[in-house]
This record gives C-alpha cells, sequence and structure tokens, in this order.
C-alpha cells in the first residue's frame, strides 16, 4: 500500500513565479491536510480538506495561496507570486476521515530564488 | 497553541531504553495522545496514540499516567536511526494535529 505521495520533491523558483506542489493521498483516504516547515522551525498547519470541500483554512495565508482537492486527481497547493519567504518544506498528510490518524508523505521542498 | 510540553532534547545511549516524557495537563477526556517523530530532512513518522490506557507496537510503548496529565514515550532499544525531533500531541477526533516545537532526541553511539 503506497504512502501519501507528494511531487515534485524539489522545486526552485524565481521570485514571482507560481509554484504547484501535488499530493496524492493513501489508498482509501479522502482527507488531505498541509503542513509547512520554514528553516529550522517547526511544522505549522495550513489547511485541511476533503474531496471537493475546504475544511479548514485557517492557517493559509490570506493572499497568493490556495488549495484544491478535487474529485479526481491529486490535491494541489499553489503559491502564486512566489516570494524569498516562501521557502520552505511543504508536507501533504492523508487519513481516512477526521477522527483518524494523520500519515504524511515526505515533503516537497521549494526554494525560491 | 500546542497543549503539551516537552524536554527541548535528550541523550541516549545506543542499545538504551528512551524514555521520551510530555506533560498535557490541561488535557480533556475525549483527547488523544499522540506520537510523531520527524528524522532530518523527511515527513514525520506516526510512532503510536492512545486515550487512558498503555500501548504498545512494534515501534513504541506509550504510557499514560492514570489522571492523564502527562505521558511516556519509549522506544525500548534505542538505535542511531532512532535520532530525530519527537512531537507530542493531544487532539480530539476531528481536530487538527498541532505540532510543538518537540524533544529533539540524540542516540549517541
Amino acid at each position: 500500500n503506497a504512502g501519501v505521495m507528494q511531487n515534485p520533491r524539489h522545486l526552485v523558483r524565481r521570485r514571482g513565479q507560481e509554484a504547484r506542489l501535488r499530493c496524492s493521498p493513501m489508498k482509501g483516504h479522502s482527507h488531505v491536510y498541509w503542513y509547512r516547515q520554514l528553516p529550522e522551525e517547526g511544522l505549522k498547519f495550513m489547511v485541511y480538506l476533503q474531496k471537493e470541500n475546504i475544511i479548514d483554512e485557517s492557517g493559509m495565508p490570506k493572499e497568493r495561496f490556495s488549495a484544491e482537492f478535487p474529485k479526481e486527481g491529486p490535491s494541489i497547493l499553489r503559491i502564486q507570486q512566489v516570494v524569498r519567504g516562501d521557502s520552505a518544506a511543504y508536507f501533504c498528510a492523508s487519513s481516512r476521515g477526521p477522527g483518524n490518524t494523520i500519515y504524511f508523505g515526505e515533503g516537497s521542498w521549494l526554494t525560491v530564488v | 497553541d500546542a497543549k503539551t510540553t516537552q524536554p527541548t532534547s535528550m541523550d541516549c545511549a545506543e542499545g538504551r531504553a528512551a524514555n521520551l516524557p510530555c506533560n498535557h495537563s490541561t488535557i480533556s477526556g475525549n483527547e488523544y495522545v499522540y506520537w510523531y517523530r520527524q528524522i532530518h530532512s523527511q515527513g514525520p513518522q506516526y510512532i503510536i496514540h492512545g486515550l487512558k490506557n498503555n500501548e504498545t507496537n512494534e515501534m513504541a510503548s506509550l504510557i499514560i499516567t492514570e489522571d492523564r496529565k502527562s505521558s511516556t514515550l519509549i522506544l525500548p532499544h534505542a538505535t542511531l536511526r532512532d535520532t530525530a525531533v519527537y512531537y507530542c500531541i493531544v487532539r480530539v477526533d476531528g481536530q487538527n494535529f498541532v505540532f510543538g516545537p518537540g524533544t529533539r532526541l540524540s542516540v549517541l553511539p
């Protein structure tokens, strides 16, 4: 049973470009969570999605960041007009349901130059 | 904000048991205690969780005090590969997992 798959693992973007990070949850999981980890800092919750619904986006920056989890395909975290401060590791996790354990992917490392 | 308090760092000799404490004095009756760890440059890894009773799996044991105000994660025979940051999280079903700074465990040869 494959784990949570994230891609790309590493992404380099110039300031002002767009970054798209993808997350395929574990088989049978319909809930996805995105976390961000800035260099030498802890994991910060960003957004929680169920298929076609955003359940909690209380941790998302108000501008430039968006997330979706369509009926078909992976969840996408989109960052528009990236700035150097967006450089971080972005982790996706998934669970079967809201009360279940979440399992993380290996992360996507975004570097903005 | 995280509802737990953990030591910033700990050392453990290879082959010995690593006992990682966690205080959660404000835990409510329906909150579970979860443990995750994060090895450098990897995604967090689920270890174990429990509500009231002690739990054991192939990775670790979780000892929860009777009043549930604290718990201890035990790695029975620590190896160098267990060097990681260990996170203790309390959570009600349906809530998000809130990660604090965790305990940086260094397993020494």
